[in-house]
């Protein structure tokens, strides 16, 4: 069964300063691999995605994140962060065997923290 | 284009009752998934639709159904309330089943006295 790990629970970080945020998966196949967030009541918003091909992905808000199959990792990069990403993030992994019939996979989620 | 819209956004039941919770995909998408977010547990998956048939289930008991209409719009229904059915529920929709991006919902939040 395929998993996602999301190592930190909480991160704080400088306004302006560069954020990466761990994700570990485990999966048998070529992955495909999320990230959403969060926001306090409010459902989940895609950042970025990745299904095959180049292993760095571009999402929005100047999100990015590297897929290295040797580490079996996912992190997302932030170069700059601003007091409005402040939220929740998601890493989830998708079956690409099934058809994605069984659903995301979620990591328990990494609250982050943007200090002035 | 309209997102995925959820009704009602808040729910307050009572032990033993039942509920049901509504979602409309996005326009011409057809496929409807439903996840659970509580925080001891996180993001579980519950089900997804596609025209009217269940495709996949979570693990979650028998108490947890669903439907889907020809408009594709979905609802999932939980029988016999207990506590720990209080949570926040989410609705996917994306176009086609398999790897398509699922566009999430605002969310329901259920609380169970």
């Amino acid at each position: 069964a395929q998993s996602v790990t999301q190592p930190d629970i909480h991160i704080t970080v400088s306004e302006g300063a560069s954020l990466e945020l761990r994700c570990n998966y485990s999966y048998g196949a070529t992955p495909y691999l999320f990230w959403y967030v969060q926001s306090p009541g409010q459902g989940l918003q895609l950042l970025l995605k990745y299904f095959s091909g180049d292993t760095l992905v571009q999402g929005i808000k100047g999100f990015e994140a590297e897929f290295k199959r040797s580490q079996s990792s996912f992190n997302l990069r932030k170069p700059s962060v601003h007091w409005s990403d402040a939220a929740e993030y998601f890493c989830a992994v998708g079956d690409s065997s099934g058809g994605g019939a069984d659903g995301l996979t979620f990591g328990k989620g990494t609250h982050l923290i943007i200090q002035p | 284009k309209a997102g995925v819209t959820q009704t009602p956004r808040y729910l307050i039941k009572t032990r033993g009752q039942q509920v049901t919770l509504s979602c409309s995909p996005i326009s011409g998408h057809r496929s409807v998934s439903w996840y659970q977010q509580t925080p001891g547990q996180g993001l579980q998956f519950l089900f997804e639709y596609f025209s009217e048939t269940q495709r996949n289930k979570g693990n979650f008991p028998g108490r947890f159904s669903g439907r889907q209409f020809s408009n594709s719009r979905s609802e999932m229904n939980v029988s016999t309330l207990e506590l720990g059915d209080s949570a926040l529920y989410l609705c996917a929709s994306r176009r086609d089943h398999g790897l398509e991006t699922q566009y999430f919902g605002p969310g329901t939040r259920l609380l169970v006295l």
